[in-house]
């Protein structure tokens, strides 16, 4: 079975311009999520969709970080303008979590390594 | 505020003996807690789940407590390989706010030699 597919896999951008990231989820995974990595860290949760509603963001810098999920498939990270500190790896994950619980095990793309400078 | 601690520091041992890493959890209450391995440039991988009612749990050389008393989990690796190497995730959940979201504690990196 495919993996969780992310691109681009690097990334580097100046401070305040725009950037993009898309993520493909396993084929009937209901939960998506979008994680930040800064380095020497663990994955800190920015939004968490259930099918293509969000269950979570309630730690998504909302002034500068957008996301969306159509069709309940396929999602986009966004953020404009970047900042220093926005400097990460960005993963995505997919769970089969009907109900938003996050009991079952999720399965992370190999994320996006951004460098803001 | 929640916090989840792992052994910042890296854990160096010979190949063949057990590896012992903790994670420990204060002001949290979990329902359940997963181990994840994460090597470099890629993202984490899952390994085991433990719910709040069990004590222990095996897979293979892999073996996890958690004591909700002490408000930790260990997590072994028996027989330890090089291919072993790697960074080692806790993440704890609880069914508050109907979404079970996971938090990941900083890692512990484990360094296996030959």
């Amino acid at each position: 079975e495919a993996g969780v597919a992310q691109s681009p896999r690097y990334k580097i951008i100046e401070k305040r311009q725009s950037v993009a990231f898309w993520c493909n989820p396993i084929s009937g995974h209901a939960t998506l999520y979008w994680y930040q990595q800064i380095l020497g860290q663990g994955p800190k949760l920015l939004i968490q969709f259930q099918n293509n509603g969000v269950v979570d963001d309630s730690q998504l810098p909302k002034d500068r970080f957008s996301a969306e999920r159509l069709k309940g498939v396929d999602s986009t990270l966004k953020i404009q303008p970047a900042k220093l500190e926005d400097s990460a790896v960005y993963l995505c994950a997919s769970s089969l979590s009907l109900r938003g619980y996050s009991y079952n095990e999720q399965f992370f793309g190999p994320g996006t390594r951004l460098t803001v400078l | 505020s929640q916090k989840i601690e792992q052994n910042s520091e890296a854990l160096n041992i010979q190949e063949g003996k057990t590896a012992t890493l903790t994670c420990n959890y204060t002001n949290y209450s979990p329902a359940y807690l997963q181990w994840y391995r994460q090597d470099p440039g890629r993202g984490p991988v899952f390994l085991l789940l433990i719910r709040e009612n069990e004590k222990e749990k095996r897979k293979e050389r892999l073996k996890v407590t958690f004591d909700t008393t002490l408000k930790q989990s260990l997590f072994h690796i028996t027989a330890s390989q090089p291919a072993d190497s790697a960074t080692y995730l806790c993440a704890l959940s609880s069914f508050s706010g109907n979404t079970g979201k996971l938090i990941f504690g900083q890692g512990t990196t484990l360094q296996v030699k030959p």
